[in-house]
């Protein structure tokens, strides 16, 4: 099974900061990753894939970047509906897998 | 527009059987592979199993092989998962997906929670 670690598992940060999250798997998934950000109660919504595809709709405050096992999701100015959780999940093997997950919260 | 909607979780004693169901509209379902997803309280992620657009292929966690199975009704445009031999570590919210335009998760149901208790 691939496995995906995600770094910091949480952090804190104001409203206007630059956050970065990064993903890395344990071996090489090329391009196939992507990127979600949950909110409490609700289910995860897709941002970014194949690792800097950003989904039609969402903000242009984020971005993804990267290949074979190393990958980054920025926000680029921080907003107050940013706060969750953010998931990045690799789609190169049979098996699906997620991150841990890295919570943002406000500072 | 896409929607999922999801129903038969409740709560369940450890070993006995519960099926969940999808039901999608807004899209060709039939042209679609499908996903459960499910997330522990507190926990991160898991694809449970995926089955494939037609219904010929399947493929299930380690976690839950040989327990769960995923099936479809394409003529109903309905996801199931039949879930037995439940455990507590099967408690989750379950969610329906389908994927986008590539190899993710792309459309989410609303979930169902689903309680293994004695």
């Amino acid at each position: 099974d691939i496995q995906m670690t995600q770094s910091p598992s949480s952090l804190s940060a104001s409203v206007g900061d630059r956050v970065t999250i990064t993903c890395r798997a344990s071996q090489s998934i090329t391009n196939f990753l992507n990127w979600y950000q949950q909110k409490p109660g609700k289910a995860p919504n897709l941002l970014i894939y194949t690792a800097s595809t950003l989904k039609s709709g969402v903000p242009s405050r984020f971005s993804g970047s990267g290949s074979g096992t190393d990958f980054t999701l920025t926000i680029s100015s921080l907003q107050p509906e940013d706060f969750a959780t953010y998931y990045c999940q690799q789609s190169h093997s049979r098996l699906w897998t997620f991150g841990q997950g890295t919570k943002v919260e406000i500072k | 527009q896409v929607q999922l909607v999801e129903s038969g979780g409740g709560v369940v004693q450890p070993g006995r059987s519960l099926r969940l169901s999808c039901a999608a509209s807004g899209f060709t379902f039939r042209n679609y592979d499908m996903h459960w997803v499910r997330q522990a309280p507190g926990k991160g992620l898991e694809r449970v199993a995926i089955i494939s657009y037609g219904g010929n292929n399947n493929y299930s966690a380690d976690s839950v092989k040989g327990r769960f199975t995923i099936s479809r009704d394409n003529s109903k445009n309905t996801l199931y998962l039949q879930m037995n031999s439940l455990r507590d570590e099967d408690t989750a919210v379950y969610y329906c997906v389908r994927p986008g335009s590539g190899r993710n998760f792309d459309y989410w149901g609303q979930g169902t929670l689903v309680t293994v208790s004695s």
